[in-house]
């Protein structure tokens, strides 16, 4: 089965150094991946995808993603966090059985300290 | 602007009873989604759809029904609430084309069966 692990509960971070955001992957074929965020009380949001061409992935809010596949990871990355991207991330890939349909890693808990 | 919504943001309901979880979207997506959210074991798929009157089982069907009568509308159904099944319920949506697009989610429901 395509699953995706994201190692950390939580990642804490100062604001204004930058922020990373593991996930790691296990597919067979080609890798769809996702980065989802899901503020307080909300619902997830997209925030970027990997289907095919450049390894760097940019996404909404600053954010960018790196495919690596000798790694078989695809980390999200931030230059210079800000306490507004204090939430919940997800990881997420491709699953098998068609129609958009998507595993999901547990989340990870991004803290930014003012 | 993408627009799903959730017939509830909380529920309280009593263990036995039968529950009905609405969700609705106003983008003509073919695909519609019922997850749930637990803490540290991110979004589980319980149900989904692809076409109206569709649906396919997820990861975690057991205790949980579907119905989908128009294309726009996804229903959960909990035919006999168990206290297992308190939750973060999410829906989603999402057409179905090439590049693999992603999915909008609602709100959420928290349920509570007591």
């Amino acid at each position: 089965a395509q699953s995706v692990a994201q190692p950390e509960d939580q990642v804490n971070v100062a604001e204004g150094n930058p922020l990373t955001v593991k996930c790691t992957y296990s597919v067979s074929g080609n890798p769809y991946l996702f980065w989802y965020v899901q503020y307080p009380n909300r619902g997830l949001q997209f925030l970027l995808k990997y289907i095919t061409g450049d390894n760097l992935v940019k996404g909404s809010y600053g954010f960018e993603a790196e495919f690596n596949k000798s790694q078989t990871s695809f980390h999200l990355k931030k230059p210079s966090a800000l306490v507004s991207d204090s939430a919940l991330y997800f990881c997420a890939v491709r699953d098998i059985g068609g129609n958009n349909r998507l595993a999901f890693g547990k989340g990870n808990q991004v803290v930014v300290i003012p | 602007d993408v627009k799903v919504t959730q017939s509830s943001r909380y529920l309280v309901k009593r263990t036995g009873e039968k529950v009905f979880l609405e969700c609705v979207q106003d983008m003509d997506h073919e695909n519609m989604f019922w997850y749930r959210q637990d803490p540290g074991l991110g979004l589980r798929l319980i149900y989904f759809s692809y076409d109206v009157k569709m649906k396919e089982k997820g990861d975690i069907p057991e205790g949980y029904s579907v119905s989908r009568e128009k294309k726009e509308r996804f229903s959960l159904i909990l035919e006999s609430a168990s206290t297992n099944q308190t939750s973060m319920y999410l829906c989603a949506s999402s057409f179905t084309g090439t590049g693999f697009p992603e999915q909008f989610f609602g709100p959420g429901t928290r349920l509570t069966v007591l």
